[in-house]
C-alpha cells in the first residue's frame, strides 16, 4: 500500500502568511495526487487534484506542485476562513490513501 | 445539481452488523464509481472501499476487506456499505464521495455522513 506523510502535522500562521504543506508518498504515483480542505463537522472539501489543477470555485491563493513522491499544497495569503485541516490523499492505486492531516491553526 | 444523503447509521454493538445506504441524485448515477470514506472521532479520512460504475469491480482497505461489503443499486440510484463484525474502531462519520472526471481526479462531492458508533 502507498503510504503518505504530510508534514507539518500542526501549522501556527498569521491572517495574510505563505503556508505550505508538504505531501510525500512512500512510491512514485506520478501526478495523481488531491488536496483538501475539510472544516469541524463538514465533508471534506477538494481543492487540488492532479497535483496542480484548482478545483471550480476553489480561490486562487490555492496551488499546488510536485510529481512523483514530493508534493506541496501552498497558500499564498492566509485568510480566516484558511484556518481548519488540510489532506492529501493518493489515487494512483487501490487502496486509496489519505495523509494524516494538516490542522493549520491562528498563531 | 449533485446530491448524496448517507442514511443507516447508529449504535450497533461490537459483532454486530449494519447497512448504510447513500442515496445520490443530480448526476447520472450508473455512469460513475463510487467511494466510501470514514473519519473516527477527532481523527483523520480514512479510504473504505471503492466500486465501479457497473458494480463489476470493487476495492477494500485493509482495515475492512472480510467484513465490510460495497455494492449498488443503478436503478435505483443508490450505493450501500454492508458492514458486518463491527469493532469498536469502525465508529466514525461514514461518508460516500465520487469522483466527476476520473477515478483519478479527486472525490469532488461527498455526502454529508452519517454517523457509526460501535459500543456494548
Amino acid at each position: 500500500d502507498i503510504q503518505l506523510t504530510q508534514s507539518p502535522s500542526f501549522l501556527s500562521a498569521s491572517v495574510g502568511d505563505r503556508v505550505t504543506i508538504t505531501c510525500r508518498a512512500s512510491q512514485s504515483i506520478s501526478h495523481y495526487l488531491a488536496w483538501y480542505q475539510q472544516k469541524p463537522g463538514k465533508a471534506p472539501e477538494l481543492l487540488i487534484y492532479a497535483a496542480s489543477t484548482l478545483q471550480g470555485g476553489v480561490p486562487s491563493r490555492f496551488s499546488g506542485s510536485g510529481s512523483g513522491t514530493e508534493f506541496t499544497l501552498t497558500i499564498s495569503s492566509l485568510q480566516p476562513e484558511d484556518f481548519t485541516t488540510y489532506y492529501c490523499q493518493q489515487l494512483s492505486g487501490y487502496p486509496l490513501t489519505f495523509g494524516g492531516g494538516t490542522k493549520v491553526e491562528i498563531k | 445539481q449533485v446530491h448524496l444523503a448517507e442514511s443507516g447509521g447508529g449504535v450497533v454493538q461490537p459483532g454486530g452488523s449494519l447497512r448504510l445506504s447513500c442515496a445520490a441524485s443530480g448526476f447520472n448515477f450508473r455512469s460513475y464509481g463510487m467511494n466510501w470514506v470514514r473519519q473516527a472521532p477527532g481523527k483523520g479520512l480514512e479510504w473504505l472501499a471503492f466500486i465501479r460504475f457497473d458494480g463489476s469491480k470493487n476495492y477494500y482497505a485493509d482495515s475492512v476487506k472480510g467484513r465490510f461489503t460495497i455494492s449498488r443499486d443503478n436503478s435505483e440510484n443508490t450505493l450501500f456499505l454492508q458492514m458486518n463484525s463491527l469493532r469498536s474502531e469502525d465508529t466514525a462519520v461514514y461518508y460516500c464521495a465520487y469522483d466527476p472526471l476520473t477515478v483519478t481526479s479527486g472525490l469532488a462531492y461527498w455526502g454529508q455522513g452519517t454517523l457509526v458508533i460501535v459500543s456494548s
